[in-house]
């Protein structure tokens, strides 16, 4: 497509359970990063790829977060036994080149709200 | 560990006003430096970026920013603000020495009532 696609646009889900975002970024593109936005706290990065692999996984809040990259292009960011302060914006983003040289292009981004 | 501040949280502005947002980094070394801007109800997009070269550099829209490397800076600006330019901006920073993360601000919303 010709931008970067997030699905669910929106998430409502009961604490505990778990939930899948899905990111299919733009084409050709080999990095993607997935940032979470919250309310006064400005885009927190969570993790990079760079075609499959992850070099940087650093920003991942625990170990119930987990994502992956399949084929060098969808990737699929996992919340487990989610709580209540998961709820937020996660962004994807994608772009032509690894990291400092590229633009991020962004998605729409899912809203997940854990009650 | 490398970090971006934006001090101004919310700024509320009347149109033909002119803005300043403040950006500081906290690295002495090469960055790349980018301002994005969320309008209400899209998703992010760049509005400038500074790579190397004149440190004065002009996005879209009318907005310039200016890198002053001895004071870790990269401050938006723009000499008369619209009512359109109603969004939240976001400074954001490549640092060398850990070039595939892009670190984010905690945004300022902007405020332009006619």
């Amino acid at each position: 497509g010709a931008g970067v696609s997030q699905s669910p646009s929106n998430k409502v889900t009961e604490k505990g359970k778990d939930v899948e975002l899905r990111c299919d970024p733009i084409s050709g593109h080999t990095a993607l990063y997935w940032y979470r936005q919250s309310l006064g706290q400005g885009l927190e990065f969570l993790i990079y790829f760079q075609g499959n692999s992850a070099p940087d996984k650093s920003g991942l809040p625990s170990d119930r977060f987990s994502a992956e990259r399949t084929g060098g292009s969808v990737s699929t960011l996992t919340i487990q036994r989610t709580q209540q302060e998961d709820s937020a914006v996660y962004l994807c983003a994608s772009s032509r080149t690894s990291g400092a040289a590229g633009e991020l292009f962004f998605g729409e981004g899912s809203r997940l709200t854990v009650l | 560990a490398q970090s971006v501040s934006q001090h101004n949280h919310h700024v509320i502005l009347s149109e033909a006003a002119s803005l300043e947002l403040g950006c500081n980094y906290s690295y002495g070394g090469t960055v790349n430096l980018f301002w994005y801007v969320q309008y209400p109800g899209q998703h992010l997009q760049l509005l400038l970026k500074y790579f190397s070269g004149d440190p004065l550099v002009k996005g879209i829209k009318g907005f310039e920013a200016e890198f002053i490397k001895s004071k870790f800076s990269f401050n938006l600006r723009k000499p008369s603000v619209q009512w359109s330019d109603t969004a939240e901006y976001f400074c954001a920073v490549f640092f060398s020495y850990n070039t595939d993360k892009l670190i984010f601000g905690t945004g300022t919303r902007l405020q332009v009532f006619p």
